[in-house]
């Protein structure tokens, strides 16, 4: 069964600041990884993907993904008060189904 | 626009009531997800649905049953609803392994 695990539960930064999210998955079969971002009292919504080793870069956001190490990052430069969220990261492989990690809560202080 | 929809949004039962939740999606999409979210457990999927009458277990299936009978439309139903499942259920849907469209959620409350 996959465990995926992120670091850190919580987190505040000051609005500008660089914002480093982590998880941890143990299924080295895995081949989709994604991070969703959760407005309080809103619904889940995909902010990025990524499916081979590597990094990937969309506006303010980069992923990075590492296979051997079995870790995943999403690094947010420049970071905004609108950027306040629950950030969950997900793991899946063959077949459909995603596993999510608990969440890190971001808190960006302006 | 591609929308998920979710009926009721907020719902309060007495244990040993049956519970009904129903979702919609507009954008054809073979797969359907239900989920359920606690605090500090994250999203836990209760069963997917590959198309329909097409299910199968997910996580946490023990307590809830689904029924798919169009592919825009998938429900949860809770037979004799327990205090511990009260949550917040989100009904997501995708297109093979690409993103999962989420909708609004519905807040249950079991007394």
């Amino acid at each position: 069964q996959q465990n995926v695990q992120q670091s850190p539960e919580s987190l505040i930064v000051p609005e500008g600041a660089r914002t480093s999210l982590n998880c941890t998955f143990s299924d080295s079969a895995s081949q989709y990884f994604w991070w969703y971002r959760q407005h309080s009292g809103k619904a889940p919504k995909a902010l990025m993907s990524i499916f081979s080793n590597g990094e990937k870069e969309e506006g303010r956001f980069t992923i990075h993904l590492n296979k051997a190490s079995l870790h995943f990052s999403l690094h947010i430069r420049d970071s905004q008060p609108s950027d306040s969220a629950l950030y969950l990261c997900a793991v899946g492989n063959m077949g459909y189904k995603l596993t999510f990690g608990t969440g890190t809560s971001l808190l960006v202080d302006p | 626009d591609m929308k998920v929809t979710q009926m009721p949004r907020y719902l309060i039962k007495r244990m040993g009531e049956n519970v009904l939740l129903e979702c919609g999606q507009d954008m054809s999409h073979e797969t359907m997800y239900w989920y359920r979210q606690d605090p500090g457990l994250g999203l836990q999927l209760i069963y997917i649905s590959y198309d329909v009458d097409s299910n199968s277990e997910g996580d946490i299936p023990k307590g809830y049953r689904v029924s798919r009978k169009k592919r825009e439309h998938f429900s949860l139903i809770l037979d004799s609803a327990k205090t511990n499942q009260t949550s917040v259920y989100f009904c997501a849907s995708s297109l093979l392994q690409g993103e999962q469209y989420f909708g609004p959620g519905t807040r249950l409350t079991v007394l």
